[in-house]
């Protein structure tokens, strides 16, 4: 799986977006980006992945730059509980049936302040 | 929503006994994951299971042992614990096929003293 480096720390004030970047730039043809977050003591949570093509859902949005190696995670409008480790995370999706395992950097501290 | 239940959130137990850390989903998910997290250290992979009573070791397999004889269960085995296996465990379970992201469990603490 290619290799992330994101920012370790970010603040974002209440109620504005919160853009956090990733650097993939040894990503291949095949490999999505995916995106977790982890609220402190609890397990991580699944926000959104994406390939190519820029998505969103209900919780964030996701920008994937055109030669991909690179995207951002966006939080429209941060509240005090999106105050997580955010993880992006490069990997093949599993075809097989086998399964693989999912490996999680350092992350990005977000502070949502008040 | 998948739901993946650990059972117990908090855990101390004695050096030398025999600890059992059960998660169980309530969906049909093929794969379960075993986790741990340490500070600095990330999250590392002791054992899957993509099947009933399969299982593959993942990175750090020693001193730990996995059982899978129904697929909504998948149990990690700590056979002799020891202070170096306090830690946060995590179990997470993934359909099989396509892009389906990971669901987690909120985690169990288990403190061996």
């Amino acid at each position: 799986d290619a290799k992330t480096t994101q920012p370790t720390s970010m603040d974002c004030a209440e109620g504005r977006a919160a853009n956090l970047p990733c650097n993939h730039s040894t990503i291949s043809g095949n490999e999505y980006v995916y995106w977790y977050r982890q609220i402190h003591s609890q397990g991580p949570q699944y926000i959104i992945h994406g390939l190519k093509n820029n998505e969103t859902n209900e919780m964030a949005s996701l920008i994937i730059t055109e030669d991909r190696k690179s995207s951002t995670l966006i939080l429209p409008h941060a509240t005090l509980r999106d105050t997580a480790v955010y993880y992006c995370i490069v990997r093949v999706a599993t075809s097989s049936g086998s399964a693989r395992q999912l490996t999680f950097g350092s992350g990005t501290q977000l502070t949502v302040l008040p | 929503d998948v739901k993946v239940t650990q059972s117990s959130r908090y855990l101390v137990k004695r050096t030398g006994e025999k600890v059992f850390l059960e998660c169980v989903q309530d969906m049909d998910h093929e794969n379960m994951f075993w986790y741990r997290q340490d500070p600095g250290l990330g999250l590392r992979l002791i054992y899957f299971s993509y099947d009933v009573k399969m299982k593959e070791k993942g990175d750090i397999p020693e001193g730990y042992s996995v059982s899978r004889e129904k697929k909504e269960r998948f149990s990690l085995i700590l056979e002799s614990a020891s202070t170096n296996q306090t830690s946060m465990y995590l179990c997470a379970n993934k359909r099989t096929g396509g892009d389906y992201g990971y669901t987690f469990g909120s985690g169990t603490r288990l403190t061996v003293v």
